[in-house]
């Protein structure tokens, strides 16, 4: 199993711009959300999905937008690129509630 | 919703002392309680955790309580060693009957350092 992914791995944007960072787990977790963690700081969701088809909004949705159209793939679109927006991206999946959520590597992304 | 607290944000310890780290959780329904460890520049990764169906889990240097009726949960690891130093994280879950279950809320996060 590679358990989840991300990609890339680094990225710079200029404000503005647009683009989407991947995640996709080959573990048939039914649960998938996306993290964003600042310098020193922790971990503040961003938007979840308990199933294919559905997600839901988490502390820090805006300016960004989540589809789940297989159980595999969760992407996160940011929709025009702000510096507040610098972060380092996790991507997480679990079973359901009362299990082990697995991390992918990390999405480093610089909004200039 | 559910809210985490965790204390303390810091903690300094000697080799070979214990480390106690305590979380509040705010909803009386969360039912499983997990504990990350973040090392620098790494992923989070799952160390230990325990469900509302036990007061007590261990596993070698690494312990976890649970009291429900307080609404608290601890970690402890005794005879530290430097590759502890990193920083941990609670957090908390819910079981929803219907609609299935929803979202791990995480605590803000403690900085451990192990000093020799």
């Amino acid at each position: 199993n590679a358990g989840v992914t991300q990609t890339p791995k680094f990225q710079v944007l200029k404000t503005g711009q647009s683009m989407t960072l991947q995640c996709a787990q080959d573990m048939n977790h039914e649960y998938m959300s996306w993290y964003r963690q600042d310098p020193g700081m922790g971990l503040r969701l961003i938007h979840y999905s308990v199933g294919a088809g559905i997600t839901d909004q988490g502390e820090v949705p805006n300016g960004y937008n989540v589809s789940r159209s297989t159980t595999e793939d969760f992407p996160l679109r940011l929709l025009s690129a702000a510096p507040s927006q610098t972060s380092v991206y996790f991507c997480a999946s679990r079973l359901d509630s009362t299990h082990e959520q697995y991390f992918g590597p990390g999405t480093r992304l610089t909004v200039t | 919703g559910e809210n985490v607290e965790q204390h303390p944000s810091t903690l300094s310890v000697q080799e070979g002392d214990s480390a106690v780290i305590k979380c509040t959780y705010s909803d009386s329904a969360s039912n499983y309680f997990p504990w990350y460890k973040q090392e620098l520049g790494k992923r989070p990764q799952l160390i230990i955790d325990i469900r509302s169906n036990v007061g007590e889990k261990k596993d070698q240097r690494i312990a976890v309580t649970l009291n429900k009726t307080a609404k608290h949960f601890s970690l402890h690891i005794t005879e530290t060693q430097p590759e502890d130093s990193a920083v941990y994280f609670c957090a908390a879950s819910i079981s929803y009957r219907t609609g299935g279950g929803n979202k791990l809320t995480f605590g803000t996060g403690t900085q451990l350092k192990v000093e020799l």
